[in-house]
């Protein structure tokens, strides 16, 4: 099956500019996650759809932050204004979760940010 | 707030030799706990799960709620399992904590 897709791979912006990232999770998985990845830390989640409603949005930070899950398929994550502290690879993940833990998570190779 | 530790940043052993990344949680209710990897350019996947109790690739892990460990352990270290392992913690909801991750080297 193929796996998550995530574009663009790599970004290079300066501060106070926007930009968009894409994903497209695996087919017929419910849930969806976006996660911040900064150099030497684990992954931080920023949010978590379940089909298009969101589920936990608590830690992303919504004054410049907002992401989208229409028709609860593909994603779209936007920073607008970045800041230098945004540089990090964001990472996509779907799951079939429906209810009942299940604990795997499939990822996307990641788009990095490098915000100058 | 919940929290894992992985206390390693970089953990080097010669081929053959016993390997232990260690990890640490703190949560108040019962944990479910994951091992994930990520081998040089691919994606982040999973490596195993405590409630399966599973051996994958010839690694265990235990979870001992009296230390709040899940230590990842494996008897004889391949140069293959070279990578970066992270331990993660679901709060509820297949909601990951993810630690800081540990890079394991296995040299020839």
């Amino acid at each position: 099956e193929a796996g998550v897709a995530q574009s663009p791979r790599y970004k290079i912006i300066e501060k106070r500019q926007s930009v968009a990232f894409w994903c497209n999770p695996i087919s017929g998985h419910a849930t969806l996650y976006w996660y911040q990845q900064i150099l030497g830390q684990g992954p931080k989640l920023l949010i978590q759809f379940q089909n298009n409603g969101v589920v936990d949005d608590s830690q992303l930070p919504k004054d410049r932050f907002s992401a989208e899950r229409l028709k609860g398929v593909d994603s779209t994550l936007k920073i607008q204004p970045a800041k230098l502290e945004d540089s990090a690879v964001y990472l996509c993940a779907s799951s079939q979760y429906s209810g009942g833990p299940t604990g795997e998570l499939f990822f996307g190779e990641g788009s990095r940010l490098t915000v100058l | 707030a919940q929290r894992v530790t992985q206390p390693e940043k970089l953990l080097s052993v010669f081929k053959g030799a016993p390997v232990e990344l260690k990890c640490n949680y703190s949560y108040s209710g019962s944990p479910e706990l994951f091992w994930y990897v990520q081998y040089s350019r691919q994606r982040l996947q999973l490596l195993l799960r405590h409630i399966s109790r599973e051996s994958i690739k010839g690694f265990t892990a235990d979870l001992n709620k009296g230390e709040t460990s899940f230590h990842l352990k494996k008897p004889f270290a391949q140069e293959e399992d070279s990578a970066m392992y992270y331990c993660a913690l679901d709060e509820y909801g297949n909601k990951l904590v993810f630690g800081a991750g540990t890079i394991l080297r296995v040299k020839s």
